[in-house]
């Protein structure tokens, strides 16, 4: 059974500091995502990794995949308060196991004070 | 413009009592998925269908029933005997084929009364 851990579960941060979060999983996959979800909302797609070593940028937010360590982070660069919300890493299993969906971690929430 | 659409957005549903929620996809994906999250926890997978007619039971289908008749329409039922069904429900629909992505539909919140 695959698990997806990821930690800490919660973070609270200063602005203008870094910190990174850690998304750890259990069997062989070669796709792993980072999603975004604010209070009541839906799930907002922020990166989409594919093989081992991929990483990608979008503003304070970079990500990257080990697949051999089987480790994902995303780090977190000079926190702004816009970032707070709660951090989904989920692996995808469609063609690596029994069941074609997404596993997801259990979420960081993040919350940037001033 | 493309998505999915999921509605109601609330619901509250009375013990003993079947409720239905609706997912709608126009970007011609093939497989839909539904979620289920409960506070604190990330999402678990409920059912999952990747063509018309068919479907496979996720991690927690007990309590729920699906249907896919038609490509753009993937409801769920929660049914009287899922005993704990307040959650929040997220569709969502991919392209079935390898490293396309997952779009996710903007959640029914399900409150049992």
């Amino acid at each position: 059974e695959l698990k997806v851990e990821q930690n800490p579960l919660f973070l609270s941060m200063q602005e203008g500091k870094n910190y990174t979060i850690y998304c750890n999983y259990s069997t062989t996959s070669d796709r792993l995502y980072w999603y975004r979800q604010d209070p009541g909302k839906s799930l907002e797609s922020l990166f989409v990794l594919l093989s081992n070593g991929a990483v990608k940028q979008e503003g304070r937010l970079m990500a990257s995949l080990d697949t051999k360590a089987r480790l994902s982070t995303l780090h977190i660069t000079a926190a702004v308060h816009d970032l707070s919300a709660t951090y989904f890493c989920a692996v995808d299993m469609r063609y690596g196991g029994s069941q074609g969906n997404l596993i997801f971690g259990k979420g960081t929430k993040l919350s940037v004070k001033p | 413009d493309g998505g999915i659409t999921q509605s109601p957005k609330y619901l509250f549903r009375k013990e003993g009592q079947n409720v239905t929620l609706s997912c709608e996809q126009n970007l011609n994906h093939d497989a839909m998925y539904w979620y289920r999250q409960d506070p604190g926890q990330g999402l678990r997978l409920i059912y999952y269908s990747q063509i018309v007619n068919d479907f496979q039971k996720g991690d927690i289908a007990e309590g729920y029933s699906v249907s896919r008749e038609k490509k753009e329409s993937f409801p769920l039922t929660v049914t009287s005997a899922q005993k704990n069904p307040t959650a929040f429900y997220l569709c969502a629909s991919s392209v079935d084929r390898p490293y396309a992505g997952y779009t996710f539909g903007s959640g029914t919140r399900l409150t049992v009364v």
